[in-house]
Order: structure tokens, then sequence, then C-alpha cells
């Protein structure tokens, strides 16, 4: 398989569960991105790893926690959200992190909504 | 703080119909400039890069250009494979990459 996979695409979750998102890339890429793409807003950074270190965290609460593994596997936690947290969640990679000017490869999404 | 604002927010073309987006900006010294197309179900996808004022760049029926304060996509003869959302980032001194909300664009046959 090629390029950037998210599972699963989809995900309904009650305030109260905790659920976890996967991405893996298989471009060989060293910068992995959390995104959340809400209608008609700009997409949103969230987390930005590089070498398997998180270099960027964008404010965002606590009740999203990323991991990142190894280069090629990156999560996404979640715990007790609220339904304004309902949205897509994008993940990305790039060959370096977002200081060498890159374009950015993109998975498909996870469509979450929070009931 | 980088701003982008992408107009028209939906455009609706007749098969054929050329026509234009457009993605201005404000950033502290621009690095780059991004367009990326996004298909109904799918993570945005790569298009072009712009890194100067004066830069074009083409893809088939697309063209990309850039000025000081704003960049144009211009579509020429679109066909209903064209329909999609068009997103704009600029990347600043800081690195960071802002993106805008987009432009939907919907071609009929």
């Amino acid at each position: 398989e090629t390029g950037v996979t998210q599972t699963p695409r989809h995900l309904v979750m009650g305030m109260t569960n905790k659920k976890s998102l996967k991405c893996e890339q298989h471009l060989g890429h060293n910068a992995m991105y959390w995104y959340k793409q809400s209608a008609k807003k700009p997409l949103e950074l969230m987390f930005v790893y590089s070498l398997e270190e998180r270099v960027e965290n964008n404010s965002v609460p606590s009740r999203f926690s990323p991991e990142c593994p190894n280069s090629s596997h990156l999560f996404l936690h979640l715990h007790t959200l609220q339904p304004e947290d309902s949205a897509l969640y994008l993940c990305a990679s790039s060959q370096e992190g977002l200081d060498q000017n890159e374009k950015l490869f993109f998975g498909s999404g996870t469509q979450l909504s929070v009931l | 703080e980088d701003q982008v604002t992408q107009s028209p927010e939906a455009l609706r073309l007749q098969e054929g119909e050329s026509s234009s987006l457009n993605c201005s900006y404000t950033v502290s010294g621009l690095r780059g400039l991004f367009w990326y197309r996004q298909d109904p179900g799918k993570g945005p996808e790569f298009l072009f890069t712009l890194y100067s004022a004066g830069e074009e760049k083409e893809k088939e029926r697309l063209k990309a250009t850039l000025t000081k304060k704003e960049s144009f996509l211009h579509i020429t003869a679109p066909k209903p494979e064209d329909s999609a959302t068009y997103l704009c980032a600029v990347q600043g001194n800081d690195y960071k990459l802002s993106f805008g909300a987009g432009t939907t664009v919907t071609v009929r046959a």
C-alpha cells in the first residue's frame, strides 16, 4: 500500500468514550502531522512530529493526546470529547519538517462525530 | 498573525466556462504559497508551490499565479472532473502553514 492511510474512516463516539485514530505513511517521510478540518473553516494544525519527536503543539486541549512510536505511525488518542470536536481529522506527512518549505501528503481522514 | 482569505466560497461553472479563484494573504515574509485540491471524502492533494511574485505554474487546465498580495488559480475550459474544493496555504518566516477555508468548484456537464 502506498501513501498515507488513516483508520477508521468514520467514528461515532459518546462524550465518555475513549478511542484512537491511526495513521500510517508508506512514503519514507520523517515528519507527520495531525490537522483538524471543520466545515467551511481553514485546516487547523494540531500536532507536528519530526523524527518521532513532537515539535509543535498548537494549544490543543488535553483530551487529544498524540503518540508517534516511529516515523511511519502516528496515533491520536481521544477521551472525554465534546460535541464541538466533531470534524474531519487529517493526518499528513512530509519528507522533512515544515521548515523545509515542503508539500504535505494527506490521508483521507477520519470523520469524527461526538454525540 | 498570517491570514489567508479565499474567494468566492463556492463557484458553479458550465463545462468549458473558464474562471479564476482568488487567494488573498497577509504574511510576515512569504516562504511559499501552496495550492491543494480536495475531493469529497478525501484529504487534500498537492497541486503547486509558488515562491515569489510573478511566478506562474501550470498543470493541465490549471494555472496558478502569484503577486505580493494574492494568488489566482485559473481554470481553463473546465471539465466535470475538475469539481473539487481548492485550498490555498501560505508559509511565512516562522515556517507556520496557514490555510484558507477553500473554494468549492462545481462544473456541470
